[in-house]
């Protein structure tokens, strides 16, 4: 297992246009987190899936975005109608569950997005 | 709500010497975990140690070390023997038991290990 991969690793595109980060965590994690990064700050929470279902989500996760997990495996970020405040980098980790879950994550290398 | 604070924006150390980075959290939970993660130039986040809040024995990792200090809500990381790779951007990471899998994370601070 190469650990956590997110894909692109960097996206520029022009406000108002929708875009998708696709994330594979560890194969055997059935957790998955998505976190967004501004330059020079820590990274926020968004929201996290177990399995197939998404459990908690952020306030910042307007109605703009969505994410999905469909069969437990790789989950995709969608910004729809991009704003050049979502700008940042998105980044995924995934975990075990349960009392491995305080063990920390496995980060991916994030998805780098630019909004001109 | 839980809140954690990290007042170094930037730090630097000579190489092999040791360092001290500070982070401070609130929390009204009497169980949780805090962790140090580094965040390299190549952007990854990967965890460097962490503590358990119910254990009061400092944890350590190598040339890693923390000072917990439960009551005044303290989790300093100490780094022996600086090394030039441990240049990076160290975040501080709180995580309560009863908050699903939420990490909240500091501000951040940027190590420069020099030569």
């Amino acid at each position: 297992d190469t650990g956590v991969s997110q894909d692109p690793r960097h996206k520029i595109t022009k406000r108002g246009q929708n875009v998708t980060f696709r994330c594979d965590p560890i194969s055997e994690h059935n957790r998955l987190y998505w976190y967004r990064q501004t330059l020079g700050q820590g990274p926020e929470f968004l929201t996290y899936f177990q399995n197939e279902a998404q459990l908690e989500k952020s306030r910042l996760l307007s109605d703009r975005f969505s994410a999905e997990r469909p069969k437990g495996s790789f989950s995709t970020l969608e910004i729809q109608r991009t704003e050049q405040g979502d700008s940042a980098m998105y980044l995924c980790a995934s975990s075990l569950s349960g009392d491995q879950a305080n063990y920390g994550y496995t980060f991916g290398s994030g998805t780098r997005l630019t909004v001109v | 709500a839980q809140t954690v604070t990290q007042s170094q924006p930037e730090m630097s150390v000579q190489e092999a010497e040791t360092v001290t980075l500070s982070c401070t959290y609130d929390t009204s939970e009497s169980n949780y975990y805090l962790f140090w993660y580094k965040q390299p130039p190549s952007r990854q986040m990967i965890l460097v140690i962490r503590q358990e809040a119910y254990k009061q024995q400092n944890a350590t990792e190598n040339r890693f070390s923390v000072n917990f200090q439960k009551a005044a809500k303290s989790f300093s990381l100490k780094i022996s023997d600086s090394q030039l790779g441990d240049t990076a951007m160290y975040f501080c990471a709180f995580k309560a038991e009863t908050s699903g899998s939420r990490l909240t994370f500091g501000e951040g601070t940027q190590l420069t290990v020099n030569p």
